[in-house]
């Protein structure tokens, strides 16, 4: 069956530490790969999405993300991480019927 | 361009009541999702559209009914609102096809007592 897995469910970084948040998928065939990122009180947005090509993927916000397939996996990172960064970060994979299923999510504290 | 819009915002029911949570996307997109929030759940879907005049399950269907009423609108029906229903609604649209992001709407947070 399909899956996603984020095994942090919280993390909490230091204002300009880099950051990198983990995700790995369960799915049979060549996985369409998404990262989306929630503030408080709004809906999702769209950081970046894997298809195929270059496994390295750069996104809106300074953000990027490396596809491993023989880990099953699709870490988000960030070299700097500002205040405004402070959400929560949802990675799906999407199914051939174009259905997203989504991780538990990650939410993501930014210290001074 | 309006993206996805969701009506009502907040909405809090007795259990028992019926409501109808709206979307409408000006994308011209041919599919359309329903999902919930829980805390520690992610995003879950109930309902999707992947084109205008069809609406299959998905994850959490039980409770909900939905209707695809033209390319443009996807409505979700509570018909008897139960408090596991607490949950904050979003409603996406996309092309059609694995390929495509979804985008979605601001949400509806709904509270059955």
């Amino acid at each position: 069956a399909q899956s996603v897995t984020q095994p942090d469910i919280h993390i909490t970084v230091s204002e300009g530490a880099s950051l990198e948040l983990r995700c790995n998928y369960s799915y049979g065939a060549t996985p369409y790969l998404f990262w989306y990122v929630q503030s408080p009180g709004q809906g999702l947005q769209l950081l970046l999405k894997y298809f195929s090509g270059d496994t390295l993927v750069q996104g809106i916000k300074g953000f990027e993300a490396e596809f491993k397939r023989s880990q099953s996996s699709f870490n988000l990172r960030k070299p700097s991480v500002h205040w405004s960064d402070a959400a929560e970060y949802f990675c799906a994979v999407g199914v051939n019927t174009g259905k997203l299923i989504f991780g538990q999510g990650t939410t993501l504290q930014v210290k001074p | 361009n309006a993206g996805v819009t969701q009506t009502p915002k907040f909405q809090v029911l007795k259990t028992g009541q019926s409501m109808t949570l709206q979307c409408a996307q000006d994308m011209n997109h041919n599919s359309m999702y329903w999902y919930r929030q829980d805390p520690g759940m992610g995003l879950r879907l109930i309902y999707y559209s992947a084109s205008e005049g069809t609406t299959d399950k998905g994850e959490v269907p039980n409770g909900y009914n939905v209707s695809r009423l033209n390319k443009r609108e996807f409505s979700l029906r509570l018909e008897s609102a139960a408090p596991s229903q607490t949950s904050v609604y979003f409603c996406a649209s996309s092309g059609q096809g694995a390929a495509y992001e979804q985008y979605f709407g601001p949400g509806t947070r709904l509270t059955v007592t």
